[in-house]
């Protein structure tokens, strides 16, 4: 079955630190991977996805995440955290047919 | 201009009571959802409509009833609201044969059953 895990529902770090939220995937077909965000109140916008092609993904606000296959992992990194990055953090899989798995979600705080 | 827009924003009513959510897509995708994000932020897919044809119904209580008069609207219409319907529902787009699995979603309902 195909599956989205994010690990830690909370995450907190201090501006200028660096952001990790991990994300486990369990797919039997090459998966489609993304990450949201969710500011309070509104909707989810995408950060990045992982298609098939490179595994280092770059994506807006200065996020990354890394595609391992060996691993079944998709975490989401930035070097250096902003108090504007505060928000829900969503790990999805595209399963085909239509449909999207979400994680849980994480909560990132970032503190001054 | 907003890409997908719901409304309304906010609604509370009670028990009992039927109510509808309206979305509207300006992007020309193909493809229309609605997800249900509970309390935890937990949000579970409940429909996918594609060229207005029902693609996937995630076994939610037949009191919901989905409708996508064209492929740039799909609204929500729910009987007999049930105070565990209370969540915020979201409407989401996506264009599958360009770019799948990149939605575009709305800002969302907060439906409160009182």
């Amino acid at each position: 079955a195909q599956s989205v895990t994010q690990l830690g529902s909370h995450v907190s770090v201090s501006e200028g630190a660096l952001v990790l939220l991990r994300c486990n995937y369990s797919s039997s077909v090459p998966p489609y991977l993304f990450w949201y965000v969710q500011y309070p109140n509104q909707g989810l916008q995408l950060l990045l996805k992982y298609t098939s092609a490179a595994t280092l993904v770059k994506g807006i606000n200065g996020f990354e995440a890394e595609f391992k296959k060996s691993e079944t992992s998709f975490h989401l990194t930035k070097p250096s955290a902003h108090m504007s990055d505060a928000a829900e953090y969503f790990c999805a899989l595209d399963t085909g047919g239509f449909k999207t798995i979400f994680g849980a979600g994480t909560r990132l705080f970032v503190k001054a | 201009d907003t890409a997908v827009s719901q409304t309304p924003k906010y609604l509370v009513t009670q028990m009992g009571n039927d109510k509808s959510i309206k979305c509207e897509q300006n992007l020309g995708h193909d493809t229309m959802y609605w997800y249900k994000q509970d309390s935890k932020k937990f949000l579970k897919i409940m429909f996918s409509y594609n060229n207005k044809e029902l693609i996937i119904n995630e076994t939610v209580p037949n009191r919901f009833s989905p409708k996508s008069p064209d492929k740039a609207h799909l609204n929500l219409h729910i009987n007999s609201l049930e105070l565990g319907d209370s969540a915020v529902y979201f409407c989401a787009s996506s264009q599958e044969t360009r770019d799948r699995g990149v939605a575009f979603f709305g800002q969302g309902t907060r439906l409160t059953v009182v």
